[in-house]
């Protein structure tokens, strides 16, 4: 069955403290990833996407991600976390188009002064 | 260029009514889907639409449909409405090529009393 899960429901962060979301994966074909970021009332906004070739990738607003096919992970990092960075986070998997994405629950980040 | 566009952002109807939502994809997208955000399941795929045809399918019952226009323009219908349908129905459009990304709409809210 094709999955994603993001084991973290909750984190919280103090301002300025690195970050990571953890994101694993169950996919039958080439997976293609992509984090996304939601604010209250808001749509999704993509942060950074997977779909081959170099296994770390930076997206916006200093976040990056590495793919690991041996660990079926897509974990997002970012160095140094800041007050606005606080939202909820959604690891997908979709096709090559982006489109039919499978979401995983989310992980809320909290960021603390 | 202008976004993805929903409409309306929110909605309240009563059990056993039919509800129609619009989403109006970023211009040359040919790709809409729709997808259901609610608390306790989080969000999942409902269809694709590409060039007017229904091309993926999340699970969901027959209550929920959609159809695509000429223009790209997607609408969504739930008949039947049952007090489990409120949700944040959010729309995403894409060109469809190789290597692309989804683009949210801020979503419609819809509260079934």
């Amino acid at each position: 069955a094709q999955s994603v899960t993001q084991p973290d429901i909750h984190i919280t962060v103090s301002e300025g403290a690195s970050l990571e979301l953890r994101c694993n994966y169950s996919y039958g074909a080439t997976p293609y990833l992509f984090w996304y970021v939601q604010s209250p009332g808001q749509g999704l906004q993509l942060l950074l996407k997977y779909f081959s070739g170099d296994t770390l990738v930076q997206g916006i607003k200093g976040f990056e991600a590495e793919f690991k096919r041996s660990q079926s992970s897509f974990n997002l990092r970012k160095p140094s976390v800041h007050w606005s960075d606080a939202a909820e986070y959604f690891c997908a998997v979709g096709n090559q188009a982006g489109t039919a994405l499978i979401f995983g629950k989310g992980t809320t980040l909290s960021v603390s002064s | 260029k202008a976004g993805v566009t929903q409409t309306p952002r929110y909605l309240i109807k009563t059990r056993g009514q039919q509800v129609t939502l619009s989403c109006s994809p970023i211009s040359g997208h040919r790709s809409v889907s729709w997808y259901q955000q609610t608390p306790g399941q989080g969000l999942q795929f409902l269809f694709e639409y590409f060039s007017e045809t229904q091309r993926n399918k999340g699970n969901f019952p027959g209550r929920f449909s959609g159809r695509q226009f000429s223009n790209s323009r997607s609408e969504m219908n739930v008949s039947t409405l049952e007090l489990g349908d409120s949700a944040l129905y959010l729309c995403a459009s894409s060109p469809s090529n190789a290597d692309t990304e989804a683009f949210f709409g801020q979503g419609t809210r819809l509260t079934v009393v």
